[in-house]
């Protein structure tokens, strides 16, 4: 069965300071991938995705994320933190036919000034 | 592009009372989706329609709730008889599907109707 597991529940990190947050994800086919941020009390707002080509995709605010297909992994990175990432990021697959979305629990990310 | 809209925002009810939530999606969007999401969790898909015709829905979705998208436009979901454990985040997200496999689709999701029920 399709999964995404996120092994961080929260991270901290100081402002300034670089971020990868990791997901794995299981799924039969070639995946589409997504990584989602949620501010506290919103909806989701999509900060990149992957369907195919190069493994390296670029996102808003600054975010990338490394498509790596042997370690079944689509970790999200930023070189420099912001106060104003902390938030939630679920990272997602598209799985049964692309129109269910399975979400990650999610890893909370903290900032310290 | 005003982005999809959720109404209302928050709502809190009693336990056995009816509710009925609003999800107004991408304007050209022909696909629309319903998540739930609990604490900690991330969202569970619910169902989703195609344009008016409602295509799939999970096992979550019990007898008493119903979605609709009459007009392939707006949607609704009703939760009868609420319970405690319907208290949630219910996400609704859109997309346009057009040529190729449907799961390149992207979901643009509204900011959720957040329910408390008592």
């Amino acid at each position: 069965a399709q999964s995404v597991t996120q092994p961080d529940i929260h991270i901290t990190v100081s402002e300034g300071a670089s971020l990868e947050l990791r997901c794995n994800y299981s799924y039969g086919a070639t995946p589409y991938l997504f990584w989602y941020v949620q501010s506290p009390g919103q909806g989701l707002q999509l900060l990149l995705k992957y369907f195919s080509g190069d493994t390296l995709v670029q996102g808003i605010k600054g975010f990338e994320a490394e498509f790596k297909r042997s370690q079944s992994s689509f970790n999200l990175r930023k070189p420099s933190v912001h106060w104003s990432d902390a938030a939630e990021y679920f990272c997602a697959v598209g799985a049964g036919g692309g129109f269910k979305t399975i979400f990650g629990a999610g890893t909370r990310l903290f900032v310290k000034a | 592009d005003t982005g999809v809209s959720q109404d209302p925002r928050h709502k809190i009810t009693k336990r056995g009372q009816n509710v009925t939530f609003r999800c107004d999606p991408i304007s050209e969007h022909n696909r629309l989706y319903w998540y739930r999401q609990t604490l900690g969790q991330g969202p569970e898909f619910l169902t989703y329609f195609q344009n008016e015709a409602q295509l799939e829905k999970s096992r979550l979705l019990s007898d008493r709730f119903s979605a609709e998208r009459p007009k392939g436009s707006f949607s609704t979901l009703e939760i009868q008889r609420t319970e405690q454990g319907d208290s949630a985040m219910y996400l609704c997200a859109s997309s346009l599907t057009g040529g190729g496999p449907s799961y390149k689709e992207t979901q643009y999701f509204g900011p959720g109707t957040r329910l408390l029920v008592l």
